[in-house]
């Protein structure tokens, strides 16, 4: 099976430009969730979403971010404009239907920012 | 509200050595607790995990963890650290009503010394 699919891999962009990251979640799973990593504050939760529905985007630092997701298979976190202090390492998550509990999330690769 | 609290924000170890990592949690009712580990320019991933039953369990590599209520804490051990397990490793909580998301500690970088 193929976990969970970010793309791109890298991505360098200017101040200003949009910058969009895509993820595809492990098929069967129906929560997805965005995260940021940085050295200076961690992994931070942006938003995550059952079946499609966002349920938490308390973590979405300003309007500049939004994220989406159409369908079961496909998300998409867009800054627009970028900047600077953008520049991190975003992961997408996914776990399976909740049982009793949270269910064990399963990390993409990331995909690392460099907003110059 | 659940939080997860790791010390130690970097440890050194001697290849061969045991390894101990703490994490103490925040909740007032039985916590899921998970133990992730983040190589290198990777994604994270999940090394052991405890619901219920039994406290001492067992992960990938070698690894495991013992629940303690007692002392809210979920300490992450291995007998005999391998250089191939110097990393970034996340203890991480999550509450069995609520939300579906787990709550992440800052995190604890093991290095390891031949």
């Amino acid at each position: 099976d193929a976990g969970v699919i970010q793309s791109p891999r890298h991505e360098v962009t200017e101040m200003g430009q949009e910058v969009t990251l895509r993820c595809k979640p492990i098929s069967g799973h129906n929560s997805l969730f965005w995260y940021r990593q940085t050295m200076m504050r961690g992994l931070e939760l942006l938003i995550y979403f059952n079946n499609n529905v966002p349920i938490d985007d308390s973590g979405m630092p300003e309007d500049r971010f939004s994220a989406k997701m159409p369908n079961a298979s496909f998300s998409t976190l867009k800054i627009q404009p970028s900047e600077p202090r953008d520049s991190a390492v975003y992961f997408c998550a996914s776990s399976p239907p909740r049982g009793q509990g949270p269910d064990t999330q399963y990390f993409g690769p990331g995909t690392r920012l460099t907003v110059l | 509200a659940q939080s997860v609290t790791q010390p130690d924000i970097h440890i050194t170890v001697s290849e061969g050595a045991s390894l101990e990592l703490r994490c103490n949690y925040s909740y007032g009712a039985t916590p899921y607790l998970f133990w992730y580990v983040q190589s290198p320019g990777q994604g994270l991933q999940l090394l052991l995990k405890y619901f219920s039953g039994d406290t001492l369990v067992q992960g990938i590599k070698g690894f495991e963890a013992e629940f303690k209520r007692s002392q809210s804490s979920f300490n992450l051990r291995k007998p005999s650290v391998h250089w191939s397990d110097a990393a970034e490793y996340f203890c991480a909580v999550g509450t069995l009503t609520g939300a579906n998301n787990l709550f992440f500690g800052t995190g604890t970088r093991l290095t390891v010394i031949p």
